[in-house]
């Protein structure tokens, strides 16, 4: 059972461009997570999906940013017009269930990330 | 406000001894504490979660408390190894939220 995969692991895109973010989580999970991280601080939450519906987007920015997970294929996280500050490490995370289940809780499963830089 | 923290500066200890990192939270309600581990350039990874209702969980090398008084979770790992050097992340879930809400991280060092 492969990983939580993302690509690209590197993103270059130019001021203004839009950036396209992949995710494909674990077989058999229908939660998504993504965060973003800039060097040297810890993981800010974005967005949580479950299969076609946004659950949460309490972290992503109002303007330029979008998320679906569609019935089929991978999570996408799109940024429009990119600017300098969006520079930063994105992870997706996947998990099998509600992270705070009725029964039992689980973990996140994390991929390596895609480091996007704005030139 | 609500916030997590974990102790900005690395810490920078000698093979074999314990090291102790601390998470405290403040105006949060946490169901259970996560704690991960992240390596440069990589993903976190998890390594323990606790509950509201547990003091102590242990996992080989590793231990964490909870301490719903002091709002304070310590993450422990005994006999350190250079391999053990990385950022180790804490992470929290409430019962009224569906996400992991995470701290800055604290880097490790051990010197062989």
């Amino acid at each position: 059972n492969a990983g939580v995969m993302q690509n690209p692991r590197h993103l270059v895109r130019r001021r203004g461009q839009e950036a396209r973010l992949r995710c494909s989580p674990m077989k058999g999970h229908s939660h998504v997570y993504w965060y973003r991280q800039l060097p040297e601080e810890g993981l800010k939450f974005m967005v949580y999906l479950q299969k076609e519906n946004i659950i949460d987007e309490s972290g992503m920015p109002k303007e330029r940013f979008s998320a679906e997970f569609p019935k089929e294929g991978p999570s996408i996280l799109r940024i429009q017009q990119v600017v300098r500050g969006d520079s930063a490490a994105y992870f997706c995370a996947s998990s099998p269930s509600l992270l705070r289940g009725v029964e039992f809780d689980t973990e996140a499963f994390f991929g390596q990330g895609t480091r996007l830089t704005v030139v | 406000s609500q916030k997590i923290e974990q102790n900005s500066e690395a810490l920078n200890i000698q093979e074999g001894k314990t090291a102790t990192l601390t998470c405290n939270y403040t105006n949060y309600s946490p169901a259970y504490l996560q704690w991960y581990r992240q390596d440069p350039g990589r993903g976190p990874v998890f390594l323990l979660l606790i509950r509201e209702n547990e003091k102590e969980k242990r996992k080989e090398r590793l231990k964490v408390t909870f301490d719903t008084t002091l709002k304070q979770s310590l993450f422990h790992i005994t006999a350190s190894q250079p391999a053990d050097s990385a950022t180790y992340l804490c992470a929290l879930v409430t019962d009224s939220s569906y996400k992991l809400i995470f701290g800055s991280g604290t880097r490790l060092l051990v010197r062989p």
